[in-house]
């Protein structure tokens, strides 16, 4: 079966600029996920939907992130305007659904490079 | 809070050595441990995983054992090989599938 698909790869922007990234999850995977790769650290959560409604979002700085999943299926996730912190490695994961006591797995994309100038 | 403490890298070794990465947790209940394994240029994978104390988690030939007196879940392999080589995440995880991750753990095997 096909992986998850994230796009671009690597994108450079200078600060203050808007980006785009878009992720398409394996097919059926209800639960989907926005993690944030800062260089030398693991992945922090920034945003989890379930279908397309929003479980958490606790650790999304909402000044400058936002993310949807309009369809239950892609999510795109949007920072404006960009500052230098924000470079990091941008991964998408799914999982089939979340449940409180389960331990599905999560796959994941190969990521979108962010770096900001 | 939950959080995750793995060794810092790199871990360099000669192949057919021993492996151990330290993994710690701090958890309020009794979250699932995992090892997740991210090989150069691709996504992380999910290596193996332990849902409830003393559970033993083994994969690739890759173990790790859930020890709740220790809050430990260390990775350890008998021979490590060059395709071993990359990055190595200890997780946990709570509510609702989030995961917490550590800071990663590079290995690089010689051959």
């Amino acid at each position: 079966e096909a992986g998850v698909a994230q796009s671009p790869r690597y994108k450079i922007i200078e600060k203050r600029q808007s980006v785009a990234f878009w992720c398409n999850p394996i097919s059926g995977h209800a639960t989907l996920y926005w993690y944030q790769q800062i260089l030398g650290q693991g992945p922090k959560l920034l945003i989890q939907f379930q279908n397309n409604g929003v479980v958490d979002d606790s650790q999304l700085p909402k000044d400058r992130f936002s993310a949807e999943r309009l369809k239950g299926v892609d999510s795109t996730l949007k920072i404006q305007p960009a500052k230098l912190e924000d470079s990091a490695v941008y991964l998408c994961a799914s999982s089939l659904v979340q449940l409180r006591d389960s331990s599905y797995e999560q796959y994941f994309g190969p990521g979108t490079r962010l770096t900001v100038t | 809070g939950d959080s995750v403490t793995q060794m810092e890298g790199p871990v360099t070794l000669s192949e057919e050595a021993f492996l151990t990465i330290n993994c710690t947790y701090t958890a309020t209940g009794y979250p699932s441990l995992f090892w997740y394994v991210q090989y150069p240029g691709e996504g992380l994978q999910l290596l193996l995983k332990a849902t409830k104390a003393d559970d033993k988690g083994s994969n690739k030939g890759f173990e790790a054992t859930y020890r709740k007196e220790t809050t430990s879940f260390h990775l350890e392999k008998g021979s490590v090989q060059v395709s071993d080589s990359a990055v190595y995440f200890c997780a946990l995880r709570y509510n609702f599938n989030k995961f917490y991750f550590g800071s990663g753990t590079k290995l690089n095997v010689k051959p």
